[in-house]
């Protein structure tokens, strides 16, 4: 069955540390990839998507993620995190083919930024 | 503002009590869809529609019904609740089924059954 694990569940970061959380997924074919993220008390929103061309794919506030297909992986990354970078983030996973629109999601990792 | 809305944001209800959760988007997108978020699981699609009319299951569509008779809404509808669909539902909305869309979602819905 398709999958995205996410291995990081909780990071604790103070501000100015750098960032990476990991996520992989299980599919062999064409896919397109999400990270959405979900600040406190609010709804998921669009971080960065990579769905063709340059593997290294440039989000909003400073985000970036990099597809690597022979590993299955599209990490996320921010050089110096903010206080206000403290929520969950999602991976997600759009099967190219035969896809039916549904995004599977990884279990989520909360980030909490030390000020 | 284009947006996703649900009402109502938080409930509390008791075992078999039917409920309906709405979802409405001013964006005239054709893909709609339900997914429940639990913790250490993500989110898991319940049931989606690829335009009016069009309904499907998704992973996790046991003890739910939704309909599509507008293109704008979308309700999820629980006949029975039972203490196992106490989850916080995130309505969600794309252009198109196509996977490089983004889907938009709604503010969700924290449900209790007691």
């Amino acid at each position: 069955a398709q999958s995205v694990s996410q291995h990081n569940h909780h990071v604790i970061l103070s501000e100015a540390a750098s960032l990476e959380l990991g996520c992989n997924y299980s599919y062999g074919g064409t896919v397109n990839l999400f990270w959405y993220v979900q600040y406190p008390g609010q709804h998921l929103q669009l971080l960065l998507k990579y769905f063709s061309g340059d593997p290294l794919v440039k989000g909003i506030k400073g985000f970036e993620a990099e597809f690597i297909k022979s590993k299955f992986s599209f990490n996320l990354r921010k050089p110096s995190v903010q206080w206000s970078d403290t929520a969950e983030y999602f991976c997600a996973v759009n099967p190219g083919s035969g896809n039916t629109g549904k995004l599977i999601f990884g279990q989520g990792t909360t980030l909490q930024v030390k000020p | 503002e284009a947006q996703v809305t649900q009402n109502p944001r938080y409930l509390i209800t008791v075992t078999g009590k039917k409920l309906t959760v709405t979802c409405s988007q001013n964006m005239n997108h054709e893909y709609m869809s339900w997914y429940r978020q639990d913790p250490g699981l993500g989110l898991r699609q319940i049931y989606y529609s690829m335009n009016v009319e069009v309904t499907d299951k998704g992973d996790v569509p046991e003890g739910y019904k939704v309909s599509r008779k507008e293109k704008r809404n979308f309700p999820l509808i629980l006949e029975s609740p039972s203490p196992n669909q106490t989850s916080l539902y995130f309505c969600a909305s794309s252009p198109t089924r196509e996977s490089y869309n983004e889907q938009f979602f709604g503010p969700g819905t924290r449900l209790t059954v007691l």
